[in-house]
This record gives C-alpha cells, structure tokens and sequence, in this order.
C-alpha cells in the first residue's frame, strides 16, 4: 500500500467554479501535512501547510481529518491559472517528505 | 535572495553510464534533500544530508550516492545508469523542519 494516496484527476472545471479532492495516508504517525502545487515540468512548490483545525490561504481551504488519516483541498472561484497538479505531501519525521502521486485540475474559460 | 539551484538543467546519458548532478541550497539552510520523480508519479525520496551528514535514505540502489560539502552544496551520484533513471531529479533545501523549497530539477534521460 502507497504511504499517501489520492485521486488522480483529472478534474476539469469550469472558471468560477468549486472543486474539492482529498488524499489518504498510511502511516498514523504522520506529522506534519501539506499541499504542494507542481506545474507542467517544473519544480513542486508549497501551497499551504493543512492543520487539524482546519485552514484558509484565500480561495484555498485545507482540513485534515487524523482519525480518518484523510487530507482534503477545496479552491473556491477556480481561476485558469489554478491548472496545475497537486501534490498532497506527508512528513513523518521530519527528513523525509512523502508524496502522493498528483490530483490534475483543469481550469477551463 | 537566490532560491535553490541545480546544475545542469537537463542530461542525457547512454546505459552504463556515470552522472553528477549539483545542488546549491537557500543561504543559511544546511539540509539538502534528494528526490526523484518519475513521469506521473509524485516524487521519490532518495536522500537527506544535513550538517555534511546523510540523515536518511530512501529505497534506492546503492548505485545512487550524494554528499554534502562545507559549503552546504550537495552532489548526487548514480553510477551505472539504467534506462528506469530517467527522471526529473529534484534538490530540496530546508532550515526548519516542515518546510522544504526544491531546485528547478535536472531532467535525466538514459538512452
């Protein structure tokens, strides 16, 4: 079983429009949780750090579920330049993230 | 200030073959990460040097190695290249825990 799972996509949507996808991880002694932003061919950069309570980052909405070891990302009003991949990210101690495979969300006019 | 970088940005190698690929980190971070990522696939941990000590290290053949220098720069090796290394080959440099910034990758084809 992979450490950190999610839905591939792709998610095509339209300008304006809400979409919402999750990942789940394996290991139960995860620390920290992120979301990671990778456009086409370029390096993975840091979206937003997701804690238990739940966080906002503008139109970007992060909730971790720790019982359920479940992570989820909202983005309100989709923008065309919110098309990217992202990457939902676990770190366990500290050295070593671990990566889902990527959720691709289109963002169409 | 300069993000991470990483030298070259893109190589191509033959089977067999011996690669260097060079990170510089963030100034003042001292931890540098190794990834790799396969064409669809999130990336891979291969590596963490920190303080010029390897810290952790990932599912990966002894055919890949790295070290760290005074400097906090960073080189990973992979002797004997199989035509599966093909990938993009991320650096990642840290100073606090959590918060990784990663280099523009070396993209490595083996023919």
């Amino acid at each position: 079983r992979k450490e950190v799972e999610q839905d591939p996509g792709p998610f095509n949507v339209p300008e304006g429009a809400t979409v919402a996808f999750n990942c789940t991880y394996s290991n139960s002694a995860s620390q920290s949780f992120f979301w990671y932003r990778q456009d086409c061919r370029k390096e993975p950069k840091l979206l937003m750090s997701v804690y238990s309570s739940g966080n906002e980052d503008g139109r970007f909405t992060a909730q971790l579920n720790r019982a359920s070891q479940y992570i989820s990302l909202l983005i309100r009003d989709s923008k065309l330049s919110d098309s990217a991949t992202y990457l939902c990210v676990v770190n366990r101690d500290d050295y070593k993230l671990s990566f889902g495979a990527g959720t691709t969300v289109t963002v169409r006019a | 200030d300069a993000g991470v970088t990483q030298s070259p940005t893109h190589l191509i190698k033959t089977r067999g073959q011996h690669v260097t690929l060079r990170c510089s980190p963030i100034s003042g971070h001292k931890s540098v990460s190794w990834y790799q990522q396969v064409l669809g696939q999130g990336p891979q941990f291969i590596f963490q040097y920190y303080e010029k000590e390897e810290r952790g290290r990932g599912n990966f053949p002894d055919r890949f190695s790295a070290r760290q220098f005074p400097n906090y720069s960073s080189e990973l090796n992979v002797n004997a290249l199989l035509l599966g290394d093909s990938a993009l080959y991320l650096c990642a440099s840290s100073f606090e825990s959590g918060r990784f910034f990663f280099g523009p990758g070396t993209r490595l084809t083996v023919l």
